[in-house]
């Protein structure tokens, strides 16, 4: 076990809706990553927060945003969903430039 | 961009089998390049990583070279058990750890 916790562990929405997908960190781990594993696919980088403030971010969409909390607990938001977001979302945290650990992710489907 | 590609699967050994997952690469620069693991109804973990040329990462029974000439860095483990039925993927990064360029994942299962 990693240590970090992802919720809900399943979850069904319908087009348009929103979504709001939580990510608690190992702890002392200040940088939190979100992945997309659409199935039957590799994991693709959605966006990374270091300190509250977003770190890099990968190929997806304004309507994917998240949070960092002075925590370092995370959230994941997607607006005005779409049937291609159907996938796991994963959450990994890490501890400056070390090693990431992840969750065992948020399995979301859009009906 | 950096791309990773690897094996299609899935891969069904016995015991006590040879294990090969071959993995290749497309970067820019000097990648650090990963072997991750999802046993079912569980999170990615690493399973090893080398960071360099001709750098081993070995973890478990796994080996894999990281091999420049070939952009290759292809998974090796002697013998399987049953308890090694999981989807590996090849993963590389150009800065440091993150952010993880995935292959698609390879799924093994090994019977008794």
């Amino acid at each position: 076990e990693t240590g970090v916790t992802q919720s809900p562990t399943h979850l069904i929405k319908t087009r348009g809706q929103q979504v709001t997908l939580r990510c608690s960190s190992q702890s002392g781990h200040n940088t939190v990553s979100w992945y997309q594993q659409a199935l039957g696919q590799g994991p693709q980088f959605i966006f990374q927060y270091y300190r509250e403030e977003e770190n890099g971010r990968g190929n997806f969409p304004p309507r994917f945003s998240g949070l960092q909390f002075p925590n370092y607990s995370s959230e994941l938001n997607v607006n005005a969903l779409e049937l291609d977001d159907s996938a796991l979302y994963l959450c990994a945290s890490q501890e400056g430039p070390g090693e990431l650990f992840f969750g065992e992710g948020s399995r979301l489907t859009v009906l | 961009g950096n791309s990773v590609t690897q094996m299609e699967g899935p891969v069904t050994l016995s015991e006590e089998a040879f294990l090969t997952i071959n993995c290749t690469y497309t970067a820019t620069g000097y990648p650090s390049l990963f072997w991750y693991v999802q046993y079912p109804g569980e999170g990615l973990q690493l399973l090893l990583k080398a960071t360099k040329a001709d750098d081993k990462g070995s973890n478990k029974g796994f080996e894999a070279t990281y091999r420049k000439e070939t952009t290759s860095f292809h998974l090796e483990k002697g013998s399987v058990q049953v308890s090694d039925s999981a989807v590996y993927f090849c993963a590389l990064s150009d800065q440091g750890n993150t952010p993880l360029v995935f292959g698609k994942g390879t799924r093994l299962s090994v019977i008794a």
